[in-house]
């Protein structure tokens, strides 16, 4: 079964700690996602890579960064965690070439709830 | 640009009942739709969708959503509500020109009750 796993469910951060939230999917997908969910907005998407290496901002990509150094893993950095990104993240994956548009399924982790005090 | 409405944050049936979740969507381009599926404390899962072809689209637990062009909207209804169903809906929209990497839209969400 296919399976995209983040590492944390509840995390509980400091203002001003860096933080690492961490994915790992086992599909070989090429792309990868990051959304924060948030009652009343619904999910909305902060970065998302195409490639290893490669990335792209998303909707509201400020105060966050990206890594991806091997297929399977995208990683979100909080270069100085604020109160205002306490929220629920999650993490998604798909396969889509770039010569064929086939929009097949995003498949999401469980998320990790983010409090940042 | 795309976006997504979805009418009603919260929804509340009774068992048995008609659920029907609205979704209206604005893009410049041919959209593809599709609604998810969120449990408590899970992910999303993919309950249907909408690329080319038929604008009546089955999905799975009952679940069917019609693209009407005309109206800009992709409804959610399902004709019989069973308690299993309460959870939180998401209509999303990705882009059908270009290279959009499954990227997806979504709409605020509606939180579906069902009531014995």
């Amino acid at each position: 079964d296919v399976k995209v796993t983040q590492s944390s469910r509840y995390l509980v951060k400091r203002t001003g700690e860096k933080v690492f939230l961490e994915c790992v999917q086992d599909m070989d997908h090429e792309n990868m996602f990051w959304y924060r969910q948030d009652p009343g907005l619904g999910l909305r998407l902060i970065y998302f890579s195409y490639d290893v290496k490669m990335k792209e901002k998303g909707d509201i990509p400020e105060g966050y960064s990206v890594s991806r150094e091997k297929k399977e893993r995208f990683s979100l950095i909080l270069e100085s965690a604020s109160t205002n990104q306490t929220s629920m993240y999650l993490c998604a994956s798909s396969y889509e070439t770039r010569a064929i548009m086939t929009n097949e399924k995003l498949f999401f982790g469980s998320g990790t709830q983010l409090s940042v005090l | 640009a795309q976006s997504v409405t979805q009418l009603g944050s919260h929804v509340s049936v009774s068992e048995g009942a008609l659920v029907l979740l609205r979704c209206n969507y604005s893009s410049s381009v041919p959209p593809y739709l599709f609604w998810y599926v969120q449990y408590p404390n899970q992910g999303l899962q993919l309950l249907l969708k909408y690329t080319t072809g038929a604008t009546l689209v089955k999905g799975i637990n009952g679940f069917e959503a019609e693209f009407k062009k005309s109206e800009t909207s992709f409804h959610l209804t399902k004709p019989s509500a069973h308690m299993s169903d309460a959870a939180e809906y998401f209509c999303a929209v990705a882009s059908s020109g270009g290279t959009s990497y499954g990227k997806l839209t979504f709409g605020q969400g509606t939180i579906l009750t069902v009531h014995p």
